[in-house]
């Protein structure tokens, strides 16, 4: 079984500075791993992805994430933060065969203050 | 433009009532996803579709019914018996489930508002 655990339900942060929102998972197989971002009442665009290779993955709008296997992390940076940065954050994590889809963590709610 | 089409956005509904969610997309993908989004609670899997004809039950079915019957096209029934129906849906497709690219290309979303 998976699992995704994002450890900050709500990370404020001020206009241009940076972030990191956490995301940690569990599994007993090889990983994928995912970052998705949700504007209000709208559905999910994909931010990056892991599938293999370099373990710094660069992303759009800026962002990047590191798999770290020893520490099974996925965490999520931007190095400076616009407005237009404030959303809902997911992590997700598909493992195995891959036929259950992806698990998703609960989200992380980023709230850039001006 | 290819993608996922979800309507209505909004969907207003009285308790007791079967209401269905519409999920279009014209991808080509095999497999398609309903989710259902609760603040704080993240998305949680109700079923999913690896071809046409086929589905299966994810974490949370009880209360849902689907059916597959065009590649395209996978609509979802909140039935009365779900006991808490007010919630975001989303619907999602990937090119076929077991792909381990996983990625998932995800609609706009309903919101279900039940009184």
């Amino acid at each position: 079984a998976q699992s995704v655990t994002q450890l900050d339900s709500q990370v404020p942060v001020f206009e241009e500075a940076p972030v990191e929102l956490r995301c940690n998972y569990s599994s007993s197989v090889s990983v994928y791993l995912f970052w998705y971002v949700q504007y209000p009442n709208q559905g999910l665009q994909l931010l990056l992805k892991y599938l293999s290779g370099s373990t710094l993955v660069k992303g759009i709008n800026g962002f990047e994430a590191e798999f770290n296997k020893s520490q099974t992390s996925f965490h999520l940076r931007k190095p400076s933060v616009h407005i237009s940065d404030t959303a809902e954050y997911f992590c997700a994590v598909i493992s195995g065969g891959g036929a259950d889809g992806l698990t998703f963590g609960k989200g992380t709610h980023l709230i850039i203050q001006p | 433009d290819g993608g996922i089409t979800q309507s209505p956005k909004y969907l207003f509904r009285k308790e007791g009532q079967n209401v269905t969610l519409s999920c279009e997309q014209n991808l080509n993908h095999d497999a398609m996803y309903w989710y259902r989004q609760d603040p704080g609670q993240g998305l949680r899997l109700i079923y999913y579709s690896q071809i046409v004809n086929d589905f299966q039950k994810g974490d949370i079915a009880e209360g849902y019914s689907v059916s597959r019957e065009k590649k395209e096209s996978f609509p979802l029934t909140v039935t009365s018996a779900q006991k808490n129906p007010t919630a975001f849906y989303l619907c999602a497709s990937s090119i076929q489930a077991g792909s381990l690219s996983g990625e998932q290309y995800f609609g706009p979303g309903t919101r279900l508002t039940v009184t």
